[in-house]
């Protein structure tokens, strides 16, 4: 079964420099969200997206923004990146409908290196 | 506002002993309740799940969890533990499919 893509899987940039991550859910998952997770961290919920639209906004830095395009996949935009942006970033998706609650299929995630 | 709180940072216990791993939680609204694995350097993968069916629900690799709604309480069991279970487990709680909020993490060793 086809799972979330999260491209890429490894990024090493240096400070003050952009980054662009991509994540691609499952076929018909109409929700994604993404996560941060520090290194011996809990994933810190960021933002997600319902149909193209921001559904909700967690600990997202104002240098970060995201979207959801019309084929549902999403990018997380980080700008004048900070070594403490290094972290495992994840995106999830989950096929929400007219049913709340459904579980959230997460991807492998992206190891984001500030050096 | 919701919340979940992993009493528990580490857990340790002997290959074929059980597992009781602590989860309670906090929600303005009947919430749904997941229990996630990752294992070192990798994803998160779901255990089980609780949406206000079954209170007792079982999940894959043996692991259940009973959700107690008089104890706000989600904790996660295994009747015996096995080396592959060591790993990173983490409640969330999720209220209406929009909001997620993750526990700290239980870390669970198994000794031989």
């Amino acid at each position: 079964a086809a799972g979330v893509i999260q491209s890429p899987r490894h990024l090493i940039k240096e400070k003050r420099e952009t980054a662009t991550l991509k994540c691609y859910p499952i076929p018909r998952h109409d929700t994604v969200y993404w996560y941060q997770q520090g290194p011996g961290q809990d994933p810190q919920f960021l933002i997600s997206f319902y149909e193209k639209m921001q559904s909700d906004k967690g600990s997202i830095p104002d240098r970060f923004s995201a979207q959801q395009f019309s084929d549902y996949h999403s990018e997380l935009n980080m700008s004048s990146l900070e070594l403490g942006d290094s972290a495992l970033y994840f995106c999830a998706s989950s096929f929400t409908g007219t049913q709340m609650n459904n579980e959230q299929f997460f991807g492998p995630g992206t190891r984001l290196t500030v050096l | 506002a919701q919340s979940v709180t992993q009493l528990d940072s580490h857990v340790s216990v002997s290959e074929g002993t059980p597992v009781l791993l602590r989860c309670n939680y906090s929600s303005s609204y009947s919430p749904s309740l997941f229990w996630y694995v990752q294992h070192p350097n990798k994803g998160l993968q779901l255990l089980l799940k609780y949406t206000s069916a079954a209170t007792l629900v079982k999940g894959i690799n043996g692991f259940e969890a009973e959700f107690k709604k008089s104890e706000t309480s989600f904790h996660l069991t295994k009747p015996s533990a096995h080396m592959s279970d060591a790993a990173e487990y983490f409640c969330v709680v999720s209220d209406r499919g929009v909001k997620t909020i993750f526990g700290a993490g239980t870390r669970l060793f198994v000794k031989a």
